[in-house]
């Protein structure tokens, strides 16, 4: 069956970087978008990026624009999200998903927890 | 973005009773590309509806979308003790994906 696992998750000092991964089985990579989505303390949902199913399309939220970086290894079926002067305001859990044909988010990892804090 | 406004915030119900929970979207979600999503303590969401109305694979047909443009639906028409969890919903139909704040289903 489909499974996502995050990993990477920490806490990091304000301006810090920090590197999650999601390992995904049940399925390829090379078929179906991927997507980041975070959650703060007490808030909703938000997205945070897309990933094609050839990798050679990102997306991103303005939020994150040009801090996040997004990528994959079709070898290790894994995903990653590369992120770079990290803000109080990028706490919270971040959730690896697939995506599916129709653009729904159609399964979730359990998330992992990233806190930037001094 | 669409802004996905969810009520009631806390649903306070019992076993056996009929669950109704409500999506508004700002504006027309395209192509009615609306999703419902179940999440308990500790463990992943679950996609439950997606489509507006369409159940996903292996979700109980207790579980039913409807609705179309800017309200949307959610009906649990006979709740099981299993079904108290968080349910927020989604849409995909509009750039960027964008998501309510949920619904609180409680005992």
């Amino acid at each position: 069956q489909v499974q996502l696992v995050e990993s990477g998750g920490g806490l990091v000092k304000p301006g810090g970087s920090l590197r999650l991964s999601c390992a995904a089985s049940g399925f390829t990579l090379s078929d179906y978008y991927m997507s980041w989505i975070r959650q703060a303390p007490g808030k909703g949902l938000q997205w945070v990026s897309y990933i094609s199913s050839s990798g050679k399309s990102t997306y991103y939220a303005d939020s994150v624009m040009g801090r996040f970086t997004v990528s994959r290894d079709i070898a290790k079926n894994s995903q990653y999200l590369q992120m770079t002067s990290l803000r109080a305001e990028d706490t919270g859990v971040y959730y690896c998903a697939r995506v599916s044909g129709e653009g729904a988010i159609d399964y979730w990892g359990q998330g992992t927890l990233v806190t930037v804090s001094s | 973005e669409i802004v996905l406004t969810q009520s009631p915030g806390t649903l306070s119900l019992s076993p056996g009773e009929r669950a109704t929970l409500s999506c508004r979207a700002s504006q027309s979600v395209s192509s009615n590309y609306l999703a419902w999503h179940q999440q308990k303590p500790g463990q992943a969401p679950r996609l439950l509806i997606y489509g507006a109305s369409s159940r996903a694979t292996g979700i109980p047909d207790r579980f039913s979308g409807s609705g179309s443009g800017t309200d949307f639906t959610l009906t649990i028409s006979r709740l099981e003790p299993e079904d108290f969890a968080v349910y927020f919903c989604q849409q995909y139909g509009n750039s960027p994906l964008t998501f309510g704040q949920g619904t609180r289903l409680e005992i």
